[in-house]
């Protein structure tokens, strides 16, 4: 039982689009489509970005989408803004009743 | 306005104990699961404990069991979290977060702002 795998930092530029990856095994992504993503600016709490693995929450922009193959989720950012700089953090069910959801170790976006 | 408000932190020895509460308005609290998630200074996000709407389930994460305990109060739209026999590895932002499945997102929500825990002596 351990955390998600997800890239330490990603960067693009505005306007472009990127992609962060986030690994589980076949007890927590691979077997449940609760997957979701929050994104945390500097000394905020998270907020939630995606849900079930690809749906967005009202009021969230559909420049931000997910998806999943196998035992790996990805959260995907299309044109790049500023705001867009914060941290993100992947989580999954994972079922167990002292392992019942399991986060990501998170990945620093940086907008050059 | 849907809103949860943490309280109750603050700084305790290595063996003391604290209780966070966790303050809910603008939804009906008592049909909604709740969790506690946590963050160490400079490090992600960890789960912590979950209830059920009714209080009647209730899990924790390896590393508090049998030292923390979750309870709720639906009449007082309340959630807390007893913190026993503390280290300094729990020192953490604690976080208490709304589990939106009787809404339709199976996911954390809402999330309260924090409240900081730190063990020291």
């Amino acid at each position: 039982q351990s955390a998600l795998t997800q890239p330490a930092s990603v960067s693009g530029s505005p306007g472009q689009s990127i992609t962060i990856s986030c690994t589980g095994t076949s007890s927590d992504v691979g077997s449940y489509n609760l997957v979701s993503w929050y994104q945390q600016h500097p000394g905020k709490a998270p907020k939630l970005m995606i849900y079930e693995v690809s749906k967005r929450p009202s009021g969230v922009s559909n420049r931000f989408s997910g998806s999943k193959s196998g035992n790996t989720a990805s959260l995907t950012i299309s044109g790049l803004q500023a705001e867009d700089e914060a941290d993100y953090y992947c989580c999954s069910y994972a079922g167990s009743s002292t392992f019942l959801w399991v986060f990501g170790g998170g990945t620093k976006l940086t907008v050059l | 306005e849907v809103q949860l408000v943490e309280s109750g932190g603050g700084l305790v020895q290595p063996g003391g104990s604290l209780r966070l509460s966790c303050a809910a308005s603008g939804f009906t609290f008592s049909s909604y699961e709740m969790n506690w998630v946590r963050q160490a200074p400079g490090k992600g996000l960890e789960w912590v404990s979950y209830i059920s709407s009714s209080g009647s389930t209730i899990y924790y994460a390896d590393s508090v069991k049998g030292r923390f305990t979750i309870s709720r109060d639906n009449a007082k739209n309340s959630l807390y979290l007893q913190m026993n026999s503390l280290r300094a590895e729990d020192t953490a932002v604690y976080y208490c977060a709304r589990d939106g499945a009787a809404a339709g997102d199976d996911a954390f929500d809402i999330w309260g702002q924090g409240t900081m825990v730190t063990v020291s002596s």
